[in-house]
């Protein structure tokens, strides 16, 4: 079975700093990757998603994130945090084979200090 | 169009009560899921309906029955509650193949004492 890992649990930054949240997973075989994001009191919304073709995948609000397919990683970065981004900020994983279960990383409390 | 709904949105149980959380959709998806949240563990699969008269457990489906009524509607019911089910818990949606997301609803807080 896969899994997924978020090595930071808390993160803590000032409006304007860069944000880079870590995010691996463990699966031998294809994956569709995703970044969710939880607003206090929302429910999940879908930030980006990556299926196959340009590793580098652009999502909403400016956050960006990256596939490197020989580390096993998917990691979400914002070049200048608002501090709307307070959230918390969840990777899933799902196999290409079984597209129907999502495994999720225990997530990523972020908080931007105005 | 309300997306995904959640009833209720609040719950607080006694331990050995039964209580049914109560799911619908209006986004003509044939998926549909229940998760549970807890701190620090993200969110994880208890039942899932790959399309209408199909449900397979998932992660953690132990305490828990789910009913997929009809398309729209996906009902997940704990029969005799216990302070481990003390949780959030969100259902989502997904319309099919292998290239589309999940969408999520508002979520039920369920306290079980």
């Amino acid at each position: 079975a896969q899994s997924v890992s978020q090595h930071n649990h808390h993160v803590i930054l000032s409006e304007a700093a860069s944000l880079e949240l870590g995010c691996n997973y463990s699966y031998g075989g294809t994956v569709n990757l995703f970044w969710y994001v939880q607003y206090p009191g929302q429910h999940l919304q879908l930030l980006l998603k990556y299926f196959s073709g340009d590793p580098l995948v652009k999502g909403i609000k400016g956050f960006e994130a990256e596939f490197i397919k020989s580390k096993f990683s998917f990691n979400l970065r914002k070049p200048s945090v608002q501090w709307s981004d307070t959230a918390e900020y969840f990777c899933a994983v799902t196999p290409k084979a079984a597209g129907n279960k999502l495994t999720f990383g225990g997530g990523t409390r972020v908080l931007v200090k105005p | 169009n309300a997306g995904v709904t959640q009833t209720p949105k609040f719950q607080v149980l006694k331990t050995g009560q039964s209580m049914t959380l109560q799911c619908a959709q209006d986004m003509n998806h044939n998926s549909m899921y229940w998760y549970r949240q807890d701190p620090g563990m993200g969110l994880r699969l208890i039942y899932y309906s790959a399309s209408e008269g199909t449900t397979d457990k998932g992660e953690v489906p132990n305490g828990y029955n789910v009913s997929r009524l009809n398309k729209r509607e996906f009902s997940l019911r704990l029969e005799s509650a216990a302070p481990s089910q003390t949780s959030v818990y969100f259902c989502a949606t997904r319309s099919g193949g292998t290239r589309e997301e999940q969408y999520f609803g508002p979520g039920t807080r369920l306290t079980v004492t």
